[in-house]
């Protein structure tokens, strides 16, 4: 089955700074690879998400790169600010059935 | 997007005993699943719940374990059974809406605790 390993497990910048977040993946049949934010005692929320035919996704001051080849992608913040803190979690999915990564502790300080 | 609930939010159990989750849409959605997330840890996939038939299962993940139903386009149970202190975990279902394919999104969940 599918395998997503994700780096770094925590990571801490000063407000303002960039975050960037990196997820392998195993499966070369897996084709959608979305982003999800988790705040404290809250749901998961999808803030951004690529697909295999795309290789960069940008949404404000997200934004989401997709190598196919090397089969990895990555979660970028620009100009972070502290509600950016929460853990964000990668995933690779295959018909709907997603595989999610160990996620990422982002603090943000101020 | 689908506006997502589950019943109950929380509870405290008896080892032994089974819960009852269940995931309520406010519109006809495609597909319906069911993730736990152990405390402080990543979300797993349990099972793809199906309209009208049995569900699929995830390796590791077994019907008489965990099992489900999905009566209609917007109603999803998932029950615990024989419960131990490993089974403490929030328990999540996600759906994903006609039209906007892959993309799944999140109910509230529900915190279960077994003593």
């Amino acid at each position: 089955g599918e395998n997503v390993e994700q780096h770094p497990s925590t990571l801490s910048v000063q407000e303002g700074d960039s975050a960037v977040i990196k997820c392998t993946y195993s499966d070369s049949a897996s084709n959608y690879f979305p982003w999800y934010k988790q705040e404290l005692g809250k749901r998961p929320q999808l803030i951004i998400d690529i697909r295999s035919n795309v290789g960069e996704k940008k949404d404000q001051r997200i934004a989401v790169t997709l190598n196919k080849t090397a089969k990895h992608f990555s979660l970028h913040i620009t100009e972070t600010q502290p509600e950016d803190s929460a853990v964000y979690f990668c995933a690779a999915s295959q018909v709907s059935r997603l595989t999610f990564g160990e996620g990422t502790q982002l603090t943000v300080n101020p | 997007s689908a506006v997502i609930s589950q019943k109950p939010s929380r509870d405290i159990c008896q080892r032994g005993t089974s819960l009852t989750i269940q995931c309520q849409v406010d519109s006809q959605v495609t597909m319906m699943f069911w993730y736990r997330q152990q405390p402080g840890q990543s979300l797993t996939l349990i099972a793809t719940a199906n309209q009208g038939s049995e569900a699929t299962y995830e390796s590791g993940f077994v019907i008489d374990k965990f099992p489900i139903s999905r009566p209609n386009l917007t109603f999803s149970t998932l029950t615990v059974s024989n419960m131990s202190p490993e089974d403490s975990s929030i328990y999540l279902c996600s759906v994903e809406s006609k039209g906007r394919y892959n993309e799944q999104f999140f109910g509230p969940g529900t915190r279960l605790t077994v003593l």
